[in-house]
């Protein structure tokens, strides 16, 4: 089975721009939960979802927002980027809502300029 | 105050030395997690606990629930232990991390 996969790989954008990361989540996973991890900290939770609703949301802006799909895949999406916003953003899928183990996928790099 | 603490920050050891890396946390949780992280990023879930001690090979994780704090171990390290750790608290919906501890493993 393919694991947790996040599309693209690496992304640059400019300042004010609008961007959308994808995840898919591992078959027959239903929850998805995004992290933002800036260079040399931990991971920060942004959102969670489960059967297509929000579960959960961290301190993040108005800015990010996120939605799952009936496939359960999901995007994050950002606008109005700030430099402060360069980060690699992970997704990552369990069975059920929490606790349950989550699997990671490789992450999306998000460099803005 | 961060919600979770991770100690020590870096950590450098000999091939074959037992390690000990350690997390403290202010909330009641439902689980905690330990996580390794390579360069490149890639986040693999080593162990979930939510009492007790798990073990999975030359890996060891404790968790004290009434002390708040777990400690992961690892037997008779290896280079390729050398990695991010980082210790991750579930409460509501949410995981909170550790700023991570980097290991170092020398040959």
């Amino acid at each position: 089975d393919a694991g947790v996969t996040q599309s693209p790989t690496h992304l640059i954008k400019t300042r004010g721009q609008q961007v959308t990361l994808r995840c898919s989540p591992i078959s027959g996973h239903k929850s998805v939960s995004w992290y933002q991890q800036v260079l040399g900290q931990g991971p920060q939770f942004i959102f969670q979802y489960y059967e297509k609703e929000e579960r959960g949301r961290g301190n993040f802006p108005d800015r990010f927002s996120a939605r799952q799909f009936p496939n359960y895949s999901s995007e994050l999406n950002v606008n109005a980027l700030l430099l402060g916003d360069s980060a690699l953003y992970l997704c990552a899928s369990s069975l059920n809502r929490a606790p349950y183990e989550q699997y990671f996928g490789p992450g999306t790099r998000l460099t803005v300029t | 105050k961060n919600e979770v603490e991770q100690s020590p920050q870096n950590l450098t050891a000999q091939e074959g030395e037992f390690i000990t890396i350690n997390c403290s946390y202010s909330v009641g949780i439902s689980a905690l997690h330990w996580l390794q992280q390579h360069p490149g990023g890639g986040i693999v879930s080593l162990f979930m606990l939510s009492s007790g001690k798990k073990k999975h090979g030359r890996l060891i994780a404790t968790i004290n629930i009434q002390e708040k704090h777990s400690s992961l171990h690892i037997t008779a390290s290896h280079p390729r232990d050398s990695a991010v750790y980082i210790c991750a608290v579930e409460y509501g919906n949410k995981l909170v991390f550790g700023a991570g501890t980097i290991l170092r493993v020398k040959s």
